[in-house]
């Protein structure tokens, strides 16, 4: 079956570390999303991709970096400069003007 | 940043009861709205992909309607049920740019 693998479900990250989460997805949509989730914060965009090796800006891109090597692959760094990295990360693909379609999610925590 | 705002931000109603949510969002250069269904530890559930002014959708108890001209949209949900309890999420999708979440509407249905 098609869909996103988002990898690891949990994460845990140390002071001054830099993680990277896995999303692949395998239903060949160009476009890929990373979204960050808080309590009572919805869904808010840290970077995406309409095409390989292009990305852009969401509304909370500090902090975070992407890269879009390939079509099926756009992995987030949440680096050391992300002060409040604990939250619930998902990652999401769309093709044409369809339903976005998502992966299970990350949640990291910090140790 | 695009603003995408939806309202109640959370809602309780009995089973039975009938209830709408409405997702304002901007009335410039319109490409697509979407509502989502979430639940806690699961990922978004695509409910509707609304492209046309007036347009409306249904799937089962719940429906919904668009006007661009005005920057709206209403979810109904009919006879409410225990399961109808989640997170529902609308989507706004600017020609051009990216899909942006509003907060969402948190209902809760007591049997």
């Amino acid at each position: 079956d098609g869909g996103i693998t988002q990898s690891p479900k949990y994460l845990f990250r140390k002071e001054g570390q830099n993680v990277t989460l896995s999303c692949e997805q395998n239903l060949n949509h160009d476009a890929m999303y990373w979204y960050r989730q808080d309590p009572g914060q919805g869904l808010r965009l840290i970077y995406y991709s309409q095409i390989v090796n292009d990305f852009q800006k969401g509304d909370i891109a500090e902090g975070y970096s992407v890269s879009r090597e390939k079509k099926e692959s756009f992995p987030l760094t949440v680096t050391s400069a992300q002060k409040n990295p604990t939250a619930f990360y998902l990652c999401a693909s769309i093709g044409g003007n369809q339903p976005q379609h998502f992966g299970d999610g990350t949640r990291l925590s910090i140790l | 940043i695009l603003n995408v705002e939806q309202s109640p931000q959370s809602l309780h109603v009995q089973e039975g009861d009938s209830t709408n949510f409405t997702c304002s969002f901007p009335s410039s250069n319109f490409y697509a709205l979407h509502w989502y269904r979430w639940e806690t530890a699961k990922s978004p559930e695509a409910l509707f992909v609304m492209t046309l002014n007036g347009d409306e959708k249904k799937k089962g108890r719940i429906s919904a309607t668009l006007n661009t001209k005005e920057g709206y949209s209403y979810l109904y949900i009919k006879g409410s049920q225990p399961e109808d309890s989640a997170t529902y999420l609308c989507a706004f999708w600017q020609a051009g740019t990216a899909l942006i979440f509003g907060k969402g509407t948190t209902l809760s249905v007591s049997s």
